[in-house]
């Protein structure tokens, strides 16, 4: 069965600090890749997907990158925090191809201070 | 573009009673897929969910089920016998048949199951 791992579940990191979360994939091969962004008491707004290796399409402009080195990889990232990258970041995939539904990883907790 | 709304911002309900959680979208798209999604204290998005838009009937899961009303661009969902388990906080999320597999999502509906 597939599975997503997303670490770390919490971070704090001082304004101007760089970033890195990093999204695994296991039991299936060529999934499409998703980071979502999670504002307190909102829904979800896409920020990054990725269809294949090295392929990132960008959503909405903003201070963050994200970039997939190997298949079932996605990482997301930034060289200098801002106080409005808080949030709550969940990374999701779905199967290539016919794609009929996202699975989620656990989410990781980011406070910016 | 397509949005998604959900205009109950919270909601409760009592234990083993049933409610009803409401969704509106807007698309011109013909072909597209339509989500509940539910989010407990741990932050973990469940799929509760699945509805394909060019299938007339309402899909069901256990005690999950909607009511898909395609020309009005409705998607409601109603919980029977509620459990003090479905105590969270529901999305209501839109796909757009595509390779890209993205999904648009609603603001949210905290429900609170009492005792």
């Amino acid at each position: 069965s597939q599975t997503i791992h997303q670490w770390p579940a919490t971070l704090v990191q001082p304004v101007g600090s760089p970033l890195s979360l990093e999204c695994t994939v296991e039991g299936t091969s060529n999934p499409n890749l998703y980071w979502y962004r999670q504002a307190a008491g909102r829904g979800l707004q896409l920020l990054f997907y990725s269809v294949g290796i090295g392929q990132i399409s960008s959503e909405v402009p903003q201070n963050l990158s994200a970039s997939r080195p190997q298949d079932r990889q996605f990482i997301l990232s930034s060289k200098k925090l801002l106080l409005s990258d808080s949030g709550f970041y969940l990374c999701a995939w779905s199967p290539g191809g016919g794609i009929t539904e996202a699975f989620f990883g656990q989410g990781t907790r980011l406070t910016v201070v | 573009a397509q949005t998604v709304t959900q205009s109950q911002p919270e909601m409760s309900v009592q234990e083993a009673e049933t409610v009803t959680l409401s969704c509106t979208y807007d698309t011109s798209e013909n072909n597209y897929y339509l989500f509940w999604y539910k989010q407990p204290p741990s932050r973990q998005m469940i799929l509760v969910i699945r509805q394909e838009a060019y299938k007339q009937q309402n899909a069901t899961e256990n005690r999950f089920s909607v009511n898909f009303q395609k020309a009005a661009k409705s998607f409601s969902l109603k919980i029977s016998d509620s459990q003090l388990g479905d105590t969270a906080m529901y999305f209501c999320a839109f796909m757009k048949h595509s390779n890209t597999g993205k999904l648009i999502f609603g603001q949210g509906t905290t429900l609170q199951v009492k005792p």
